[in-house]
C-alpha cells in the first residue's frame, strides 16, 4: 500500500544529544514537509522540500536540519541547539499543485521526549 | 504573510446537534483550501478541499464551501457523532511557494 512512513512512533533521548526522525514515502510524490506540534496549538512548518536535493526553512527552522538525497525520504535532525525538542512530530508529502490535485498527505507521527 | 485563522475550541456538542466551524484566510490570489482532522495520537487526514473560488468540498457528511468574497472556508455538519469527536485544521496551500500554512485546530467534542 502506497502512505507515508514515520519512525520510530516515540522516542526518547537525553538533553544535548541529536535525534533524526525518519520519514519515507512511496507516493512518488516531489514535495515532502517537516511540521511540529505542541499541545493545544497548531501545525508549526520546519523544513519543506520541492524537490531532490533542494529544500527551505520554514517558520522555526532553527535547531533542526534536513537532508533531502532521496525522493522517498527526507529525514529531520533535531540538534542540541533546539531549546524545547519535547513534540509531536508531523511527516507530510504532495505532489506540485497541478488542477485539483494539491492536497498533501500525513505521516501517523513521532512523539519525541527529552529527558 | 499568508496566515489562517479558525475559531478556537473546544466545541463542545450533543449527538445530532448542527456543527459549525469558522476558518477564515489572507493569501495572495486564490489558494487551495483544505479541512483536515486528527484523532488522539495520529496524524492528520484530509477531510475535504476546495481548489477555487465558490467550489464546494464535502466528505462523510461534513462541507465547507470557497467564500473569496468574506475569505472563509466554514466547516458545517447536519448532525454529528460521537465518532466526529476529534481536532480540525483548516489549511491553505500557498500558490507560490508550495507552503503548506495550518490554523491552530479546532478541537470538537460530542456526547451521547
Amino acid at each position: 500500500d502506497g502512505g507515508i512512513t514515520q519512525s520510530p512512533k516515540y522516542l526518547f533521548r537525553k538533553e544535548g544529544q541529536n535525534v533524526t526522525l525518519s520519514c519515507e514515502q512511496n507516493l512518488n510524490h516531489d514535495a515532502m514537509y517537516w511540521y511540529r506540534q505542541d499541545p493545544g496549538q497548531g501545525l508549526r512548518l520546519i523544513y519543506y522540500s520541492q524537490i531532490v536535493n533542494d529544500f527551505q526553512k520554514g517558520d522555526i527552522a532553527e535547531g533542526y536540519s534536513v537532508s533531502r538525497e532521496k525522493k522517498e525520504s527526507f529525514p529531520l535532525t533535531v540538534t542540541s541547539a533546539q531549546k524545547n525538542p519535547t513534540a509531536f512530530y508531523l511527516c507530510a508529502s504532495s505532489i506540485p499543485q497541478t488542477g485539483r490535485h494539491t492536497e498533501a498527505f500525513f505521516g501517523q507521527g513521532t512523539r519525541l521526549t527529552v529527558v | 504573510g499568508n496566515s489562517v485563522t479558525q475559531m478556537e475550541g473546544p466545541v463542545t456538542l450533543s449527538e445530532e446537534a448542527f456543527l459549525t466551524i469558522n476558518c477564515t484566510y489572507t493569501a495572495t490570489g486564490y489558494p487551495s483550501l483544505f479541512w483536515y482532522v486528527q484523532y488522539p495520537g495520529e496524524g492528520l487526514q484530509l477531510l475535504l478541499k476546495a481548489t477555487k473560488a465558490d467550489d464546494k468540498g464535502s466528505n462523510k457528511g461534513f462541507e465547507a464551501t470557497y467564500r473569496k468574497e468574506t475569505t472563509s472556508f466554514h466547516l458545517e455538519k447536519g448532525s454529528v457523532q460521537v465518532s466526529d469527536s476529534a481536532v480540525y485544521f483548516c489549511a491553505l496551500r500557498d500558490l507560490y511557494t508550495d507552503k503548506l500554512i495550518f490554523g491552530t485546530g479546532t478541537r470538537l467534542q460530542v456526547f451521547p
